[in-house]
């Protein structure tokens, strides 16, 4: 039973530009949760999808948008890059009725230059 | 907005020692989760507290929720070099039937002196 994957691992990417991350998650997990995790903090919460839309959003700007996919995978997509988006980008999976009890994959470390 | 506040930051603790970390919540919770991340990993789930004055224990840890459902505990016996990491408390926004994000505390970080 595989976990939560999540692709690339890390990336370097220059301000101003766009950067997409992809999560597949737990098998048979229909809940997909985006978070941002800065170095020495807790993860803020960015997204959640569920049924291929977005349910809820943290307090995150417009630059930071996703998608869910039928298989239930996510992307996360973050256009104009600034330096202060660079952190450990975790997706998080659960079942709709216990979103509680969040998987997590091993991250993208994205570095912003 | 809600604040979960976890304390301390850090504890540093002699192999062997015990280990304790607390959350604080201004408002009712509807449950609180424990997550524990290793240096270089990602959280893992730990355990969800519902039930007011509820306690759990898994081996050498104890979690608590307080009474009024404001504040909750993690305790650990006789630490042990497994147990590094930061360990993170986590609480639904409310209100609670309609809201699906997890307010995450600070984090305490475990550290075993050498």
């Amino acid at each position: 039973d595989a976990g939560v994957t999540q692709s690339p691992t890390h990336l370097i990417k220059t301000r101003g530009q766009q950067v997409t991350l992809r999560c597949s998650p737990k098998s048979g997990h229909d809940t997909v949760s985006w978070y941002q995790q800065a170095l020495g903090q807790g993860p803020q919460f960015i997204f959640q999808y569920y049924e291929e839309e977005e349910r809820q959003r943290g307090n995150f700007p417009d630059r930071f948008s996703g998608h869910q996919f039928p298989n239930y995978s996510s992307e996360l997509n973050v256009n104009a890059l600034l330096l202060g988006d660079s952190a450990l980008y975790l997706c998080a999976s659960s079942l709709d009725r216990e979103i509680y009890e969040q998987y997590f994959g091993p991250g993208t470390r994205l570095t912003v230059t | 907005g809600q604040q979960v506040m976890q304390i301390p930051q850090y504890q540093h603790v002699q192999e062997g020692e015990d280990f304790t970390t607390y959350c604080n919540s201004s408002t009712t919770l509807s449950n609180i989760q424990w997550y524990k991340q290793r240096p270089g990993g990602h959280p893992v789930f730990l355990i969800q507290l519902v039930k007011s004055g509820e306690v759990k224990k898994q081996k050498r840890l104890t979690f608590q929720f307080g009474e009024a459902k404001k504040n909750s505990s993690l305790h650990i016996t006789a630490t042990q070099t497994t147990d590094v990491g930061t360990y993170f408390c986590a609480a639904l926004k409310p209100p609670w039937d309609s809201n699906y994000q997890l307010i995450w505390g600070a984090g305490t970080k475990l550290i075993i002196k050498p």
